[in-house]
């Protein structure tokens, strides 16, 4: 089966400039989640979708990230304006409801 | 708050010999973990998971063994090969589908 697509696989912006990140998961995996993994860290959790609906977003810098899966397969993640701390690996995963994740291979955000 | 962690931030093994990468979580309702392996430049790939009804749980070359009385999970990787050179990642689950918990990973480099 193909995995999790993500694009762009890097992306360099200036600080405030504005970045969006694009997710295409599993065919037929309902539970969507956005992580942030910065350098030498395990993987934060962002936002998790069930379907195209939103289940957690409780550490969503919401000020400045934005995410949405509005028919429920793609999902798109936002960052305007981004700042210096938001370099980091965009991780993106989908899950059969209660199963364990399968990661695509990110993308790498450098804010300079 | 609960969190998940790792005793050990490197672990060096002779390529052939038996790796063992430990993981402590705080959580005593967490019911799932998984273990993921890392490579540079790539998402965090599932090995093996184990609900909280098991103490151990085998695959191809890898065992976890989960012990609940010292809330205490271990991944084992027999015949240490080249290959198996990456950070590993242990997560944890505190019910059904709320999202996973990821500690900050070992780093396993494996000597030929």
């Amino acid at each position: 089966e193909a995995g999790v697509a993500q694009s762009p696989r890097y992306k360099i912006i200036e600080k405030r400039q504005s970045v969006a990140f694009w997710c295409n998961p599993i065919s037929g995996h309902a539970t969507l989640y956005w992580y942030q993994q910065i350098l030498g860290q395990g993987p934060k959790l962002l936002i998790q979708f069930q379907n195209n609906g939103v289940v957690d977003d409780s550490q969503l810098p919401k000020d400045r990230f934005s995410a949405e899966r509005l028919k429920g397969v793609d999902s798109t993640l936002k960052i305007q304006p981004a700042k210096l701390e938001d370099s980091a690996v965009y991780l993106c995963a989908s899950s059969l409801v209660g199963q364990g994740l399968h990661f695509g291979n990110g993308t790498r955000l450098t804010v300079t | 708050g609960e969190s998940v962690g790792l005793h050990l931030p490197t672990l060096s093994v002779q390529e052939g010999d038996n790796s063992i990468i430990n993981c402590a979580y705080s959580n005593s309702a967490s019911d799932y973990f998984i273990w993921y392996k890392q490579e540079s430049g790539k998402g965090p790939q599932f090995i093996i998971d184990i609900r909280s009804n098991m103490d151990k749980r085998q695959g191809q070359r890898v065992t976890v063994l989960l012990n609940k009385t010292v809330k205490h999970l271990s991944l084992q990787i027999a015949a240490t090969q080249p290959g198996d050179s990456a950070v590993y990642f242990c997560a944890e689950n505190f019910s059904g589908n709320t999202p996973l918990v990821f500690g900050k990973g070992t780093r396993l480099s494996v000597i030929a």
